[in-house]
């Protein structure tokens, strides 16, 4: 089975704090994705990442970076945490194919951020 | 642009009942794939089933049921005789065919189904 993991499932930071989100995949999968998740908005993109070092920019990237120096390893970073920031954020990862097919995304289990 | 909409924000039903799930999408692509995911309360998002926009079959599995139609730019989730742990929010999602984008999804705002026994 794929397997997402994300190093905490909940996390209190304070506001200007740099803060680090980690997930990790076991799949050998391409792609990687940021989400944020909070209540009415449904899931919004932040970055995704098709290949190490390589990183594109979602819908919301304003005030998050990230990382990506291993194909399994994708980093959600926050440079200076602030209240608005408060959500759930769940990383996914998806195997690719070639245009002709798309595949899945594969979701891990999410970490519930509190900035203060 | 590419949207979805569910115009359902909650729905309850009691064990055992029938419940339908709507999503409407737009898109401008010919091609373009559709899914619906489940989030129960543990929070992990759960791939349910994926469909392409060449295959208007509707499909069955177990209880779940899907109806595409593009007809109405609708694919439609159904869980028969629904059971407690049905209980989640539910989250339809569409993706462009030829992904620049590496085949971003585009995700509903979720309707969270609540079956009660």
């Amino acid at each position: 089975d794929v397997k997402v993991t994300q190093s905490s499932r909940y996390l209190v930071k304070r506001t200007g704090e740099k803060v680090f989100l980690e997930c990790v995949q076991d799949m050998d999968h391409e792609n990687m994705f940021w989400y944020r998740q909070d209540p009415g908005l449904g899931l919004r993109l932040i970055y995704f990442s098709y290949d190490v070092k390589m990183k594109e920019k979602g819908d919301i990237p304003e005030g998050y970076s990230v990382s990506r120096e291993k194909k399994e390893r994708f980093s959600l970073i926050l440079e200076s945490a602030s209240t608005n920031q408060t959500s759930m954020y769940l990383c996914a990862s998806s195997p690719y194919r070639g245009q002709e097919y798309y595949n899945e995304q594969f979701f891990g289990p999410g970490t519930r951020l509190t900035v203060l | 642009a590419q949207k979805v909409t569910q115009a359902q924000t909650e729905i309850s039903v009691v064990e055992k009942e029938d419940v339908t799930l709507d999503c409407v999408y737009e898109t401008r692509d010919t091609t373009y794939y559709l899914f619906w995911y489940k989030q129960p309360p543990s929070g992990e998002l759960v791939f349910l089933i994926r469909r392409n926009s060449f295959d208007e079959q509707n499909e069955i599995s177990g209880r779940y049921s899907w109806n595409f139609q593009k007809s109405t730019s609708s694919f439609n989730f159904t869980i028969t005789a629904s059971q407690v742990v049905d209980s989640a929010v539910y989250f339809c999602a569409l993706s462009d065919y030829y992904g620049g984008s590496q085949g971003n999804l585009i995700f509903g705002k979720g309707t969270k189904l609540s079956v009660k026994p």
